[in-house]
């Protein structure tokens, strides 16, 4: 069974800082990963989806990396902004279904 | 082209009543998966459809939930006389068709919030 595990629950730190969200995973045999955001009673916002065979997608300020073998992946957010501030979900879908973690919730300081 | 669309988007019902939540998928989408986020909980799994069949629903409670995806129209999850714990944002994803290199992403709407009195 895929459990999914993300680090740290939550997170808060001032604006214009360098940050990195970790997110791990038991079973390697996983089609791709997606991280999402949240923010506060709304939905899901695709932020990146690596597929199996890739290391790393970049949008903007955003960073994600896979090591599937380790079953890790990392999100990396530069020159942070209040906007920023939001639920970050990591999911991995292996067959039909995504399992997501439990999320990290980021505060961003003005 | 619209996004995955949920109606309603806030629903309240009484301890005992039906509530149906509805989804339509992107156009061209013929996968549609429902997943369900508990107060303080993570998103969970419920049941995955295409057009007229159930695939998994391995997710699914074992009584009260049921879902479908007919031929025309939107998929609808149903919960029968519903209880205080059925409160959750539930929300629905869809995904194209295997022949599109993009089949195995799934595009989330943005949730049906159930409240039970």
């Amino acid at each position: 069974k895929q459990e999914v595990t993300q680090i740290p629950a939550a997170l808060s730190v001032p604006e214009g800082e360098n940050l990195v969200l970790n997110c791990s995973f038991t079973d390697s045999a996983i089609y791709n990963l997606q991280w999402f955001r949240q923010d506060p009673g709304k939905g899901l916002t695709s932020l990146l989806l690596i597929q199996s065979s890739q290391r790393e997608q970049t949008s903007g300020r955003l960073n994600a990396s896979l090591d599937k073998s380790s079953g890790r992946s990392t999100l990396y957010i530069a020159a942070s902004q209040p906007g920023d501030s939001a639920t970050y979900l990591c999911a991995v879908r292996s067959g039909s279904r995504l399992t997501f973690g439990e999320g990290t919730q980021l505060t961003v300081n003005p | 082209n619209a996004g995955v669309m949920q109606n309603p988007r806030h629903l309240v019902r009484r301890r005992g009543q039906e509530a149906r939540l509805r989804c339509s998928p992107m156009k061209g989408h013929s996968h549609v998966y429902w997943y369900r986020q508990l107060p303080e909980e993570g998103l969970k799994f419920m049941v995955y459809l295409q057009k007229e069949n159930i695939i998994d629903e391995s997710g699914m409670p074992k009584e009260r939930f049921s879902a479908e995806f007919p031929k025309e129209g939107p998929s609808i999850l149903r919960i029968q006389q519903v209880v205080r714990g059925d409160s959750a944002a539930y929300f629905c994803a869809s995904s194209p068709p295997r022949i599109f290199s993009s089949y195995n992403e799934q595009f989330f709407g943005p949730g049906t919030r159930l409240t039970v009195l």
